[in-house]
């Protein structure tokens, strides 16, 4: 089982809804990412913060608001999302902001705007 | 940016053949070649890396090989087994960087 836990697992929303995803880790790792990932496409990276702060932003639109609360957690707040935002999200975190080091991906968040 | 090309997009073995995939980074400075397994409804996981300073490692049947000349690595997975079959990303990255970046994708089957 993955350290990095995400939920809720599914999420099915309209586009006038606002709904949050949730990303968990308790390896002390101080850099945590979130992916958007298209069916047969590799990860793409969204937003990285590193000691709670929010580092990259990727241009992604003002629709999606990431929130790091402490250290171990990580959130996607979600509003007025299109259908072509439908995609797996995931989180993943690794032990600081650097590259030449591994990433750890949670199970990701299945989500549909209808 | 850094560039990586990744082949085949799809390949289909035979339990118990060997399964290569190949990859190739475009910048120089990319130090960091990790290769992550997805399995169907889970996140990527790392299943092997390698750095730079090192031109080959094994961990039991998979292993991997950098040709930092030619600015490509490869995955070898031998003796294959169905539950190899997944996607597979690899990915490279630099020091001094945040990012990693992904190549498109190997489908791998393994036919029992």
């Amino acid at each position: 089982d993955t350290e990095v836990t995400q939920t809720p697992k599914h999420l099915v929303m309209g586009m006038t809804n606002k709904k949050s995803l949730k990303c968990e880790q308790h390896m002390g790792h101080r850099a945590m990412y979130w992916y958007k990932q298209k069916a047969k496409k590799p990860p793409e990276l969204m937003f990285v913060y590193s000691y709670e702060k929010l580092s990259i932003n990727e241009s992604v639109p003002s629709r999606f608001s990431p929130e790091c609360p402490n250290s171990s957690l990580l959130n996607l707040h979600l509003h007025a999302l299109q259908p072509e935002d439908s995609a797996l999200y995931l989180c993943a975190s690794s032990q600081v902001l650097r590259g030449a080091i591994p990433l750890h991906f949670g199970n990701g968040t299945r989500l549909t705007v209808t | 940016g850094e560039n990586v090309e990744q082949h085949p997009s799809t390949l289909s073995v035979q339990e118990g053949d060997s399964a290569v995939i190949k990859c190739t980074y475009s910048d120089s400075a990319s130090n960091y070649f990790p290769w992550y397994k997805q399995e169907l409804g889970k996140g990527p996981q790392l299943i092997i890396d390698i750095r730079s300073n090192v031109g080959e490692k094994k961990d039991q049947r998979i292993a991997v090989t950098l040709n930092k000349t030619a600015k490509h690595f490869s995955l070898h997975i031998t003796e294959t087994q169905p539950e190899d079959s997944a996607v597979y990303f690899c990915a490279a990255s630099m020091t001094n960087a945040g990012k990693s970046t992904f190549g498109d994708g190997t489908t791998l089957t393994v036919k029992p």
